[in-house]
């Protein structure tokens, strides 16, 4: 148990569905992560709030949308998804605008069919 | 952010000592050393940081030295459950986390 936690652990989703993944930190960080590990690649960063305002976004398509109404949440909205959007989708805090030591929940396996 | 190199892979067995090198030539002044451990289907779990010289705690050693170009992740006395990947981080610690393809440790009985 890391102090964060996502929801769901797993996800099936057509490409015309709309859903969103959830999460959850109680470690009193106030910056948080959405990464994504597809089959045999490195994690990607997605997005990267600090201070509940994104201050990264790397290149992510706008079907996927973050959002972050507090610094103990954190939110990624899905729509009109592709099969190659199936990955494991990883949320991470830490204490500071990106600091080295980060806190990873046990991610979203979503498969897009 | 220093450009790491790290083995793919690398095979072992129980009981032995484990060390995963990590090349970062270009690491800067201001630059921290990490190691997180994956398992799979699961988040990255940080492991350990050093900055020089050597850095233990209950789970791993972090051998770093004078030139700092290079460390040495050091699992002592693995076992099967230490299969997973490993992944070495060289950054300020104010950046973000940025991971490579890190190694693939497999531990045989």
């Amino acid at each position: 148990e890391t102090g964060v936690t996502q929801t769901p652990r797993h996800l099936v989703m057509g490409m015309t569905n709309k859903k969103s993944l959830k999460c959850e930190q109680h470690l009193g960080h106030n910056a948080m992560y959405w990464y994504k590990q597809s089959a045999k690649k490195p994690l990607e960063l997605m997005f990267v709030y600090s201070l509940e305002e994104r201050v990264e976004n790397n290149s992510v398509p706008s079907r996927f949308s973050p959002e972050c109404p507090n610094s103990s949440h954190l939110f990624l909205h899905l729509h009109t998804l592709q099969p190659e959007d199936s990955a494991l989708y990883l949320c991470a805090s830490s204490h500071g605008g990106g600091v080295t030591e980060a806190f990873f929940g046990q991610g979203t396996r979503l498969t897009v069919v | 952010l220093a450009k790491t190199t790290q083995p793919i892979s690398m095979d072992s067995y129980e009981g032995q000592e484990v060390n995963i090198t990590c090349s970062h030539n270009n690491i800067a002044t201001n630059d921290y050393i990490t190691w997180y451990q994956q398992f799979p289907s699961q988040g990255p779990r940080f492991i350990i940081q050093g900055y020089k010289t050597k850095v233990t705690n209950e789970v791993a050693s972090l051998f770093i030295p004078a030139d700092r170009k290079s460390s040495t992740l050091s699992l002592p006395r693995v076992s099967l459950s230490d299969t997973a990947v490993y992944y070495c981080l060289v950054a300020p610690q104010a950046s973000k986390i940025i991971f490579g393809s890190g190694t693939r440790l497999s531990i045989r009985p």
